[in-house]
């Protein structure tokens, strides 16, 4: 069974940084892309960032690139996004979501999600 | 970048039967697999469609996904509604460099 855990959400002032991770367990984790997706408060689905099995393809929505790095350990079977000058707007819940077979691509399986608050 | 347009909401009798549709604005709805996410309030999206028209394990077969080329389009079907139904729905599909959500389609089953 896929299990996706994240952690690391929290309140920050705007212009700072913040690190989730997602820990995963029950598929080869290095064998497959991964994804971060974000909700925002009362609002829809938006995918933040995709990368590759190997970190060889990376990919990142408008709304976040040049400040957000996403990143994996496939030794420790892990996900990172790194989130730096964080704003107002990007208050919301971040989900981990895979496998991917792709790079971008579907998926099946979601964390429950970490909540970001962007907050003076 | 593509769009994947949704109906705002849609509202059905139990045990009826319920199609939420998926417009992709260019390019074709066929190039890449669409998914459906079902979401209720306070919990994380769950899959109840994935490469078109795939279940995963555990989804009744009332669900059901399809695509039309002419009309490029997907669209989630759900019979025998259930009360349970009730969710927020979103499409999902991707090209070479982006993943995109449909805005999402709140179901209500009255």
């Amino acid at each position: 069974e896929v299990q996706l855990v994240e952690s690391g959400g929290g309140l920050v002032k705007p212009g700072g940084s913040l690190r989730l991770s997602c820990a995963a367990s029950g598929f080869t984790f290095s064998s497959y892309s991964m994804n971060w997706v974000r909700q925002a408060p009362g609002k829809g689905l938006e995918w933040v960032s995709s990368i590759s099995s190997s970190s060889s393809y990376i990919y990142y929505a408008d709304s976040v690139k040049g400040r957000f790095t996403i990143s994996r350990d496939n030794a420790k079977n892990s996900l990172y996004l790194q989130m730096n000058s964080l704003r107002a707007e990007d208050t919301a819940v971040y989900y981990c979501a895979g496998p991917t077979v792709v790079t971008p691509g579907g998926w099946i399986d979601w964390g429950q999600g970490t909540l970001v608050t962007v907050s003076s | 970048n593509f769009m994947l347009t949704q109906p705002h909401s849609v509202s059905e009798s139990p045990g009826k039967t319920v199609t939420i549709s998926c417009t992709r604005s260019s390019g074709s709805i066929a190039s890449n697999y669409v998914q459906w996410y079902q979401q209720r309030p306070g919990s994380a999206p769950t899959t109840v469609i994935y490469e078109d028209n795939q279940r995963p394990s555990g989804v009744p077969d009332r669900f059901s996904g399809s695509i039309d080329s002419s009309s490029n389009s997907a669209s989630l079907t759900i019979s025998g509604l259930k009360t349970e139904d009730e969710a927020d729905y979103y499409c999902q599909s991707y090209d070479s460099s982006n993943v995109v959500f449909g805005g999402g389609t709140k179901l209500t089953v009255l």
